[in-house]
């Protein structure tokens, strides 16, 4: 049912910078704002990034998000083993009169 | 800080109904706007179920619109869901969470498996 679309995987060595994207539409991410979730392996979700480019207080400033027109992005920067996880974009959609996630991307760490 | 920890049976029958609470500690459910829940297919992405408002008014995902309902108890200091008619489709990790101001997840509980099964 999603409509935020995301790569499946994204990869780098510890200290690169990684960058996820997620494509909406006009109904979502073009009118609305995004959010990023981070899902270490077996654990619950964790609220990483709110309203596009805010960071709740605790998470590194290595993370930021961005938003332009109707894609998202987020940005790792001095990749760490300990960031390997799966990630996912999140934001309302007036069509669906729903919240979506997206598909998700999974991030390894070399 | 908020804790949030879900309950409910692990096992549930196919047609039958999922319930599940999900007790809130360290504040009062009164003091968040928004409550909601989330869900997981085994090695699947999230999928978002529903949520309530303070006032009571609820949203809910169009594709379980007809089988779902989410409540808030004060006097418990808990946040229900009941999903009805359940298939093999509906296992998943639930999750509940409090929303921010703008109703997205920002506090999560740790998840509960449910298997819908015979």
């Amino acid at each position: 049912q999603s409509v935020l679309t995301q790569p499946p995987s994204a990869s780098g060595t510890p200290g690169q910078r990684v960058t996820i994207s997620c494509s909406g539409s006009s109904s979502n991410i073009g009118k609305t704002y995004v959010y990023w979730y981070q899902q270490l392996p077996g654990t619950a979700p964790k609220l990483l990034i709110y309203r596009n480019n805010q960071r709740p207080s605790g998470v590194p400033d290595r993370f930021s998000g961005s938003k332009s027109g109707t894609s998202a992005s987020l940005a790792i920067s001095g990749l760490r083993s300990e960031d390997e996880a799966d990630y996912y974009c999140a934001a309302w959609d007036d069509s669906l009169r729903g919240r979506i996630f997206g598909t998700g991307t999974k991030v390894t760490v070399l | 800080q908020v804790q949030l920890q879900e309950s409910g049976p692990g096992l549930v029958k196919p047609s039958g109904t999922l319930s599940l609470n999900c007790a809130v500690f360290g504040v009062s459910i009164s003091s968040s706007k928004w409550w909601s829940w989330v869900r997981q297919p085994p090695e699947k992405g999230l999928e978002w179920v529903g949520d309530i408002y303070e006032s009571g008014s609820t949203n809910y995902n169009p594709s379980l619109k007809s089988r779902v309902a989410i409540s808030v108890d004060k006097s418990r200091n808990q946040l229900s869901l009941n999903l009805t008619f359940v298939t093999a489709a509906d296992t998943a990790v639930y999750y509940c969470s409090r929303g921010d101001s703008s109703g997205y997840p920002s506090d999560w509980g740790q998840g509960t498996l449910v298997t819908v099964s015979s």
